[in-house]
């Protein structure tokens, strides 16, 4: 596509239920990114896909966060047994290689609140 | 580890005044920098990055940076601030790691 899309926007569960989070990046872009932005902070670092490949997944805060991109396109997070503390912007990104001076461009993001 | 300080979270200043983000960076290895900026209700979008070529770095709708390494800085101008400004700033990092390490934000005001 153009550029980066998330769905849904804005998801609202309840303490226990899983959610699943969808990214699809810029059609050419090889390298993937999710990040979680609490309110009032930057984005943080969640995990990275090099097409299928999840070279880092070090940023992820606990076994109940998982993501993956099994044909090296879409990608997916999936919060298991969601907390309160889960609440924030996730936030993906893609860059067309993996790269540090690629630019990743970030789609709109996905408000999750957990109540 | 790397790491990113954004002095004032709040920068509040008038209509055609300087704009002045102050970013600074600990790494161990020469960084590669990055502004980008989010305005409501939207992605965060690249300003202008630095990746070892010239220090002084233009980027979008007038903004630059400089580069300096001996202040370990590289803090965001531009010269007559413009109502469509107000957004939140943030600067980061990268290298050797491909992730963005983020400071925390710097919220833009601009008065009429």
């Amino acid at each position: 596509g153009a550029g980066v899309s998330q769905s849904p926007r804005y998801k609202v569960t309840k303490r226990g239920q899983d959610v699943t989070l969808r990214c699809d990046p810029i059609s050419s872009h090889a390298t993937l990114y999710w990040y979680q932005q609490a309110l009032g902070q930057g984005p943080e670092f969640l995990t990275y896909f090099n097409y299928e490949a999840q070279p880092d997944k070090s940023g992820l805060p606990s076994d109940r966060f998982s993501a993956e991109r099994p044909e090296g396109s879409i990608s997916t997070l999936t919060i298991q047994r969601t907390e309160q503390r889960d609440s924030a912007m996730y936030r993906c990104a893609s860059s067309y290689r993996d790269s540090s001076t690629d630019t990743q461009y970030f789609g709109p993001g996905t408000r999750l609140t957990v109540l | 580890a790397q790491s990113v300080t954004q002095l004032g979270s709040h920068v509040s200043v008038s209509e055609g005044a300087l704009v002045l983000l102050r970013c600074n960076y600990s790494s161990s290895v020469p960084p590669y920098l990055f502004w980008y900026v989010q305005y409501p209700n939207q992605g965060l979008q690249l300003l202008l990055k630095y990746t070892s070529a010239a220090t002084l770095v233009k980027g979008i709708n007038g903004f630059e940076a400089e580069f300096k390494k001996s202040e370990t800085s590289f803090h965001l101008t531009k010269p007559s601030a413009h109502m469509s400004d107000a957004a939140e700033y943030f600067c980061a990092v990268t290298y050797p790691a491909q992730k963005l390490v983020f400071g925390q934000g710097t919220r833009l005001t601009i008065n009429p």
